[in-house]
């Protein structure tokens, strides 16, 4: 089992370009969660896949959307970036309807815009 | 809406001697609590949640925790610790046990010196 997977590793991007990243969740997991790590702080919430829909939001612009595939795969697209949103960007998966389920998180995609 | 504390920022501690790490919470209902760790340049992996039940709660890697709901703590704890635990451990509480909308503390730096 691969577990939770993410690419890129790093990306270098340019201010107002726009940027897509990638995750696969762990085998058996049906909800995957987007969270920005900033430098020298904790994950934030940015929002929650299930069903292909967005289940839940953290306080993130418009600017962050997301989409999650049938197979339960899921891509973080940013919009006219700001130096402000480099950052480690985490996916976790989880399973839905399970009761006292763990969440596994990727390594991570590291994300600077210059 | 919840929130966490982690009052301290970095702790330094020896090889061999004991680590507590402080978390503090805020969250009307009931909590669930988790600490997961970091090294550098990795994601986050799980140590040790509270759902329910025992407040005493063991983890792996020889960490337990114990939830204090009069004082709303969830403070982790090892007895000795080794060179391997350098880095940087995160608590965070969520509302529900298979919800991973979760709010994190900003993190505590542990260094080990040998």
């Amino acid at each position: 089992d691969a577990g939770v997977t993410q690419s890129p590793t790093h990306l270098i991007k340019t201010r107002g370009q726009q940027v897509t990243l990638r995750c696969s969740p762990k085998s058996g997991h049906d909800t995957v969660s987007w969270y920005q790590q900033a430098l020298g702080q904790g994950p934030q919430f940015i929002f929650q896949y299930y069903e292909e829909e967005e289940r839940q939001r953290g306080n993130f612009p418009d600017r962050f959307s997301g989409h999650q595939f049938p197979n339960y795969s899921s891509e973080l697209n940013v919009n006219a970036l700001l130096l402000g949103d480099s950052a480690l960007y985490l996916c976790a998966s989880s399973r839905t309807n399970t009761k006292n389920t763990e969440a596994f998180f990727g390594q991570g995609t590291r994300l600077t815009v210059v | 809406a919840q929130s966490v504390t982690q009052p301290d920022i970095h702790i330094t501690v020896s090889e061999g001697a004991s680590l507590e790490l402080r978390c503090n919470y805020s969250y009307g209902a009931t909590p669930y609590l988790f600490w997961y760790v970091q090294s550098p340049g990795q994601g986050l992996q799980l140590l040790l949640k509270y759902f329910s039940g025992d407040t005493l709660v063991q983890g792996i890697k020889g960490f337990e925790a114990e939830f204090k709901r009069s004082q709303s703590s969830f403070n982790l704890r090892k007895p000795s610790v080794h060179w391997s635990d350098a880095a940087e451990y995160f608590c965070a509480v969520g509302a529900r046990s298979n919800d991973y909308k979760l709010s994190f503390g900003a993190g505590t730096t542990v260094t080990v010196r040998a």
